[in-house]
């Protein structure tokens, strides 16, 4: 079947230290990748994504590398501030079938200044 | 921007009562997602919605029904609420089709069944 399996938190770093969050998935066919991210009182909402190997997706300073041989998709972030203290959710499209999207428990982050 | 409305921020109810969460988007999505929210869990999806009318059992439908009588409004019906379905419970939607697998969620609706 398609899961995302995703570090448990939460991860508490300070200010401006490096951050890396590790998501492994399995699923059908090739699968593309996303990275949600859930701000305290809030919805989630897509912070970026990868539809194919090897592909780099980036937003607000984060990045995460499709890694079709190691089946991973880990989300890093060279600087963290303290407004991206959140939940970040690991999710997967299978690449067959309905496009319903597969997520991971979610993984807190908690920055301090 | 599109945007996704859930009618309550918070809710409380009591078991065995009949509880609608309602969920309106404002971008003539035909896709509508429900979710539930748990610590550990993350997010389970409990029906979704392919179009107007249209309705599919996700990995944890009992439970629950839904309605989806125009395209806008999607809503979860728990016909008789239980303290395990005491949960955050979040709704999306998105237009199908390649390149556009992004969901645009609501703020959610935090229910307790006592």
């Amino acid at each position: 079947g398609n899961s995302v399996t995703q570090m448990e938190g939460p991860v508490t770093l300070s200010e401006e230290a490096f951050l890396t969050i590790n998501c492994t998935y399995t699923a059908t066919g090739y699968p593309s990748l996303f990275w949600y991210v859930q701000y305290p009182g809030e919805g989630l909402q897509l912070l970026l994504k990868a539809t194919k190997a090897d592909d780099k997706g980036s937003n607000k300073g984060f990045e995460a590398t499709y890694r079709k041989e190691t089946t991973s998709f880990h989300l890093e972030k060279g600087s963290v501030q303290v407004s991206d203290s959140a939940v970040y959710f690991c999710a997967l499209i299978p690449g067959t079938g309905f496009q319903k999207l597969v997520f991971g428990t979610g993984t807190r982050l908690l920055v301090s200044p | 921007d599109v945007k996704v409305t859930q009618s309550s921020r918070y809710l409380v109810k009591r078991t065995g009562e009949k509880v609608f969460l309602e969920c309106v988007q404002d971008m003539d999505h035909e896709n509508m997602f429900w979710y539930r929210q748990d610590p550990g869990l993350g997010l389970r999806l409990i029906y979704f919605s392919y179009d107007v009318k249209m309705k599919e059992k996700g990995d944890i439908p009992e439970g629950y029904s839904v309605s989806r009588e125009k395209k806008e409004r999607f809503s979860l019906i728990l016909e008789s609420a239980s303290t395990n379905q005491t949960s955050m419970y979040l709704c999306a939607s998105r237009r199908p089709g390649q390149g556009n697998e992004k969901l645009f969620f609501g703020s959610g609706t935090q229910l307790s069944v006592l």
